[in-house]
């Protein structure tokens, strides 16, 4: 069935670097995106959306890039911070559906 | 501060003994949601009230029921627990149908034994 998934399950990066996570969805009816952090038992966090009519948009610290054409998502975050340690998942609005999640571990 | 707060967060039960977890909010937010969360996993929806108006998941076990008496409480019901219904129960809110910035409780983890 269709559903939204994410490309790598581990990211390890070092403080200060850039970091990309990236997530596949296949349903073409979803028309809205959000990408949540889930620290170490804490319910997810809401980061960011973006709606289908877009193809970028910035928050502090984070951008999510939304290729339809490609049915591609991404989340930048600048600067990465070790309180950036966590799980993010990306959704959609179709049935509210979690990809699988990336876990960021960031390297002092 | 406003929230979603989720009781117990920590829960015992034995192997077919009915259990019932509570989340209530003071966001006055009109849709709750109920997900499922497995070690190392996504969040799974089971199901999900616009207002009084209850939506389950095509794929959500019969075992699996919630109610949701006023806007600022719902529950859900496991009426028989099976070892497989171990978990993180996770509830959410968001303001309105169409609205789907969900303010997550910090879940109750549920353990069978």
């Amino acid at each position: 069935g269709e559903n939204v998934g994410l490309h790598l399950p581990t990211l390890s990066v070092q403080e200060g670097d850039n970091s990309i996570i990236n997530c596949a969805y296949s349903n073409s009816a979803s028309d809205y995106f959000i990408w949540y952090k889930q620290e170490s038992g804490k319910g997810p966090q809401f980061i960011i959306d973006i709606r289908s009519n877009m193809d970028k948009r910035q928050g502090q610290r984070v951008t999510v890039l939304l290729n339809k054409t490609v049915k591609h998502l991404s989340l930048q975050i600048a600067a990465t911070q070790p309180g950036d340690s966590a799980v993010y998942f990306c959704a959609e609005n179709n049935d509210m559906r979690f990809g699988a999640g990336t876990r960021l571990t960031v390297k002092p | 501060d406003a929230m979603v707060i989720q009781n117990p967060r920590y829960q015992v039960t034995q192997f077919g003994k009915p259990v019932t977890l509570s989340c209530s909010q003071t966001l006055n937010h009109n849709v709750m949601y109920w997900y499922q969360q497995k070690s190392s996993q996504a969040p799974k929806l089971l199901f999900h009230y616009y207002d009084k108006d209850f939506n389950n998941e095509a794929d959500t076990p019969d075992n699996f029921q919630s109610r949701r008496p006023n806007t600022s409480f719902c529950f859900l019901d496991i009426r028989s627990p099976g070892l497989g219904d171990a978990a993180m129960y996770l509830c959410a809110t968001s303001s309105s149908r169409g609205n789907y910035e969900q303010y997550f409780g910090p879940g109750t983890r549920l353990t069978v034994t």
